[in-house]
């Protein structure tokens, strides 16, 4: 079983509307969360990091479930430019060298 | 500009032919490291360096080394390249201190060896 899992879709949604991802972990003493995205061909880029009591950055939502042990995130009032893969990022540890990815969740919004 | 600069961006080499792919960033991070990405298997840790001559493995070190002999750079080498060392490589730096887990990745460098 993969550390992180995530469904790699895709996820293709018109413009507007309303997307969620999921994304698994296994290590229960996992500590950090993050949600990554990535750009056709490009590197990684934090989009934000997911707290225990859920977190909101404009359109974007993320939260975290411990006892079933995943996290989420939730994208409102889609945009063409929304489109990237969704990389699921954990870490067991307070440092950046544990971080685990998962192989990303592919989300195209079209017009 | 805060940033991770990796060299060369795309490279076609043949079986054994060594290379190197050159890291530098201008952030003063301690932390390091190198990841390569391929469909399916998200990206996976090379190798990693928490400060000046300070490395170690990550997930799959197999066929590379690094070094890190002053704290801005952290060079990638493949000694005697693969064709399954065809990938899309990535290095990273981050800030050591306390909770600062965050990466900051290059532009990534595609390699084919042939």
């Amino acid at each position: 079983r993969k550390e992180v899992e995530q469904d790699p879709g895709p996820f293709n949604v018109p413009e507007g509307a309303t997307v969620a991802f999921n994304c698994t972990y296994s290590n229960s003493a996992s500590q950090s969360f993050f949600w990554y995205r990535q750009d056709c061909r490009k590197e990684p880029k934090l989009l934000m990091s997911v707290y225990s009591s859920g977190n909101e950055d404009g359109r974007f939502t993320a939260q975290l479930n411990r006892a079933s042990q995943y996290i989420s995130l939730l994208i409102r009032d889609s945009k063409l430019s929304d489109s990237a893969t969704y990389l699921c990022v954990v870490t067991f540890s307070g440092s950046a060298r544990q971080l685990t990815f998962g192989s990303g969740t592919q989300l195209t919004v079209l017009p | 500009e805060a940033q991770v600069t990796q060299n060369p961006r795309y490279l076609i080499t043949v079986t054994g032919k060594k290379l190197t792919v050159t890291c530098s960033q201008n952030m003063n991070h301690e932390y390091m490291s190198w990841y390569r990405q391929d469909p399916g298997l998200g990206l996976r840790q090379i190798y990693y360096s928490m400060n000046v001559e300070v490395t170690d493995k990550g997930d799959v070190p197999e066929g590379y080394k690094v070094s890190r002999k002053e704290k801005r750079n952290f060079p990638l080498i493949l000694e005697s390249p693969s064709p399954n060392q065809t990938s899309l490589y990535f290095c990273a730096s981050s800030s050591t201190a306390l909770g600062a887990n965050v990466l900051t990745f290059g532009a990534g460098s595609r390699l084919t060896v042939l």
